[in-house]
């Protein structure tokens, strides 16, 4: 069965800070994709980044990076130089590939409240 | 860019009542999903569906829920006799085939308020 963990429930921090969110996923599929999702107080689930198990590459985008390691089962994201914009629940989430669509195991979430 | 879309924004409901939420996928997504999140907690997967059928359910999705795309556009979730642990934020979402990787884009959600 698949599993994510957020560990961290809420972090807060001042503007300009950085912060980094963890994620620890399970699957025994050799072959998944990880997400990470922003739901910001509006409530609606903004897609940000999709990574492929094969592939191990770093990803950067603007202020957000995210570091993929299959060693320790982790898919952590930094969002560097924080805004108070960022304040949002971060959600991690894993699907295995399925021939007719995949269901998203979510983690916890993170809420980030950056303060200015 | 599109998007997917979903009403109402918000239904009050009785114990009981039959609901219909609605959801417009992406016109070129061929696969569409059900999750819920009751507040302050995680997002759950409810369903998938794919080529007019349920492609996977998750334990949640019992006899009271069903899924439907009655036409070229929408896809709904039925909920028969709501109850009490209904009362959520139902999203709807959508992708496209598998060399995109699956990656699912959501609607704003219909926040359900069973009373």
């Amino acid at each position: 069965a698949q599993k994510v963990t957020q560990a961290q429930t809420e972090i807060s921090v001042v503007e300009k800070e950085d912060v980094t969110l963890d994620c620890v996923y399970e699957t025994r599929d050799t072959t998944y994709y990880l997400f990470w999702y922003k739901q910001p107080p509006s409530g609606e689930l903004v897609f940000l980044i999709r990574r492929n198990s094969f592939d191990e590459q770093n990803e950067i985008s603007g202020r957000y990076s995210w570091n993929f390691q299959k060693s320790t089962s982790s898919f952590n994201f930094t969002i560097t130089a924080s805004q108070v914009v960022d304040s949002a629940v971060y959600f991690c989430a894993l699907s295995e590939y399925k021939a007719a669509g995949n269901k998203l195991t979510f983690g916890g979430g993170t809420r980030v409240l950056v303060k200015p | 860019e599109p998007e997917v879309t979903q009403t109402p924004s918000h239904q009050v409901t009785q114990m009981g009542q039959e609901v219909i939420l609605r959801c417009v996928p992406i016109s070129n997504h061929l696969y569409f999903y059900w999750y819920r999140q009751i507040l302050g907690q995680k997002v759950e997967f409810l369903v998938s569906f794919y080529n007019n059928e349920i492609s996977e359910k998750s334990e949640i999705f019992d006899d009271q829920f069903s899924v439907e795309r009655p036409d070229g556009s929408n896809f709904t979730l039925k909920i028969r006799s709501t109850k009490l642990e209904d009362s959520a934020m139902y999203f709807c979402a959508s992708s496209e085939e598998a060399n995109s990787g699956y990656t699912q884009y959501f609607g704003p959600g219909t926040r359900l308020t069973v009373l």
